[in-house]
């Protein structure tokens, strides 16, 4: 069985703090994604990586950063959390390039004060 | 106008109903059609996988795909409180480098 693990389910923060959310992935998939998840509009992409040291940008970059170190974590950094970015994270993972099937995480629900 | 849309419901049912959720899209370059299941507090979990168009059936649940109206849907037959959760619809062109969900429909099945 995939397993994709999000390092907390639920996070408050203050205004301009720096936030990492971490993601871990035990299939050895090549690709992993960050979406955010928010009522009404769905997942939206953040930040997605190919291979380990490369990331490319999705739909709502600004703001966020990403790592990808090591081929099984993908850590979502939010340079100065501001209230806007109050949400559900979704971390994913898939296989590889031709492969449709993506295995999510539980969720981080963050909360910025 | 978004990529696709997807009614958000909620929807009610009584246990025991035909279900009918769907979505359109507008991009006629879509080729790959997914449904994701997710429970309260969990994440998405693939459902069920089309190509193109046509209809695919995995026990209660059958996907349907109408490329000429960019219109999908996803049936559930004989619906237990079990499926209660949101459903969201996903596609993709050839390539699988992105994929676009809808805002995702809240089920809720009443025993």
């Amino acid at each position: 069985d995939v397993k994709v693990t999000q390092s907390s389910r639920y996070l408050v923060k203050r205004t301009g703090e720096k936030v990492f959310l971490e993601c871990v992935q035990d299939m050895d998939h090549e690709n992993m994604f960050w979406y955010r998840q928010d009522p009404g509009l769905g997942l939206r992409l953040i930040y997605f990586s190919y291979d380990v040291k490369m990331k490319e940008k999705g739909d709502i970059p600004e703001g966020y950063s990403v790592s990808r170190e090591k081929k099984e974590r993908f850590s979502l950094i939010l340079e100065s959390a501001s209230t806007n970015q109050t949400s559900m994270y979704l971390c994913a993972s898939r296989r590889g390039q031709g492969s449709y099937e993506q295995y999510f995480g539980p969720g981080t629900r963050l909360t910025v004060t | 106008q978004k990529e696709v849309e997807q009614d958000p419901g909620p929807l009610s049912v009584p246990e025991g109903a035909i279900v009918s959720l769907n979505c359109t899209y507008s991009n006629s370059a879509f080729q790959y059609f997914m449904w994701y299941r997710q429970y309260s507090r969990k994440g998405p979990e693939l459902l069920m996988y089309t190509y193109s168009s046509g209809n695919k059936e995995d026990g209660r649940f059958t996907a349907q795909v109408d490329k000429s109206s960019k219109y999908i849907s996803l049936f559930i037959r004989d619906s237990q409180p079990s499926d209660s959760a949101t459903y969201l619809c996903a596609m993709t062109v050839y390539n699988f480098n992105k994929f676009y969900f809808g805002s995702g429909t809240k089920l809720n099945v009443k025993p």
